[in-house]
């Protein structure tokens, strides 16, 4: 595997349910990401993890909880989810988040597109 | 506050002809600039990226991007589509401030590409 890769594709959820989404990066970064794109409106930024620790929450509902176990991990749980939480959950990962440098483009996952019931 | 504007929601283009998408930006400083491309079903390609230097940025795929300080703008353009172009384009901006990145994503612009 190369790149981001995300994992399920798809996944369908009643309100109730427990599910996780993963996101993996196999290249060597130290930052990951987790962005929410619904549609018409811009990707929100939901939460960043720098060298294993959470350095954003961008205001998301407690029913979303991230887990960074190492670099290359990025989870996503859900829990008692709304049918407004329905979007394509997007996975980046970058070198890190506070080097200046041009290389320091964020590489994206194709993402998990979930549907909330 | 910063923001970026994507002005064109969808673009229709005949295959072989020129391209302009729209990217207008809110920010105090001179930003780092980026354009991505989403196919359908899958995530975000980054396109090209304007950090410092020479205006005129160009990119993979043939495209190309110009950034214009005066009109807060960062214009991505191609001089022949092909069919394989159509997908969705975000403008981005990426503020470095308190030692930290912090992108911002227009609503993107859906382009399709007449055969």
């Amino acid at each position: 595997e190369t790149g981001v890769t995300q994992t399920p594709r798809h996944l369908v959820m009643g309100m109730t349910n427990k599910k996780s989404l993963k996101c993996e990066q196999h290249l060597g970064h130290n930052a990951m990401y987790w962005y929410k794109q619904s549609a018409k409106k811009p990707l929100e930024l939901m939460f960043v993890y720098n060298f294993k620790e959470q350095t954003e929450n961008n205001s998301v509902p407690s029913r979303f909880s991230p887990e960074c176990p190492n670099s290359s991990h990025l989870f996503l749980h859900l829990h008692t989810l709304q049918p407004e939480d329905s979007a394509l959950y997007l996975c980046a990962s970058s070198q890190d988040i506070t080097s200046g440098d041009l290389d320091n483009e964020q590489f994206f996952g194709p993402g998990t597109r979930l549907t909330v019931l | 506050a910063q923001s970026v504007t994507q002005p064109d929601i969808h673009i229709t283009v005949s295959e072989g002809a020129s391209l302009e998408l729209r990217c207008n930006y809110s920010y105090g400083a001179t930003p780092y600039l980026f354009w991505y491309v989403q196919s359908p079903g899958q995530g975000l390609q980054l396109l090209l990226k304007y950090f410092s230097g020479d205006t005129l940025v160009q990119g993979i795929k043939g495209f190309e991007a110009e950034f214009k300080r005066s009109q807060s703008s960062f214009n991505l353009r191609k001089p022949s589509v092909h069919w394989s172009d159509a997908a969705e384009y975000f403008c981005a901006v990426g503020p470095y401030s308190s030692g930290t990145y912090k992108y911002i994503f227009g609503t993107g612009t859906r382009l399709k590409v007449l055969a």
